[in-house]
């Protein structure tokens, strides 16, 4: 199976830095994706290709990867960051696709 | 600009169908695979269906494998979601979502629409 697992919740002050991890035995050779959803909003993406950010994603917004296991990183978190994240990520022919289940970023 | 607009959600019983679509503009929809994504009320997001830029190839998760039928008619630069033998379970916002040209992931959402299923 294709599964990615996060944690429910990261709870962080502003300010501080926030990291959202994303386990998984297929990201070792797939790309991840990160999107952050607000509520009554469809998703927006704010990591790609594990490390990249789209053009208007702020700097404070980074990916790393290392093995199994991803990692959004938000460095001097704002209490505009507080939101749902999702991992994605696709098996190599794209006939597969899965989303973590998401991890609920609290700004303190 | 790029533009998703979703239709066809409402309320249908248990054991019924529904039928969605998705209209696109502000880009060459032919030349683009199309997803649907859900999301249950107050849950995470779940991947439904991909259908590649000509129609040709289809991929379903399991769980609405041999229930849901995705289609498209470029023609009219509309996506479609046939969605049968509805359960409780299929209660959720659907999302259609473009698939970026080249990488795999979305980069293009609808605002979804809504299916309940209840009776």
């Amino acid at each position: 199976s294709f599964e990615l697992t996060q944690p429910p919740s990261v709870s962080v002050s502003p300010g501080q830095t926030a990291r959202i991890t994303c386990s998984g035995d297929a990201l070792s050779n797939q790309y991840t994706y990160w999107y952050q959803q607000k509520p009554g909003r469809a998703p927006v993406l704010v990591i790609y290709q594990d490390i990249e950010r789209p053009s208007g994603i702020p700097e404070r917004f980074s990916g790393s990867t290392s093995g199994t296991t991803v990692t959004l990183t938000i460095t001097g978190v704002q209490a505009e960051d507080e939101a749902d994240y999702y991992c994605q990520s696709a098996d190599s022919r794209a006939t597969l696709w899965v989303f973590g289940g998401g991890t609920k970023l609290t700004v303190l | 600009q790029v533009q998703l607009v979703e239709s066809g959600g409402g309320v249908v019983q248990p054991g019924g169908s529904l039928r969605l679509a998705c209209v696109a503009s502000g880009f060459t929809f032919s030349t683009y695979g199309m997803h649907w994504v859900r999301q249950a009320p107050g849950k995470g997001l779940e991947w439904v269906t991909f259908v590649r830029f000509d129609g040709n190839d289809k991929y379903y998760a399991d769980s609405v494998k041999g229930r849901f039928i995705v289609s498209r008619d470029n023609s009219k630069n509309t996506l479609y979601l046939q969605m049968n033998s509805l359960r409780a379970e299929d209660t959720a916002i659907y999302y259609c979502a473009r698939r970026d040209a080249y990488l795999y992931y979305f980069d293009f959402w609808g605002q979804g629409t809504l299916v309940t299923v209840s009776s």
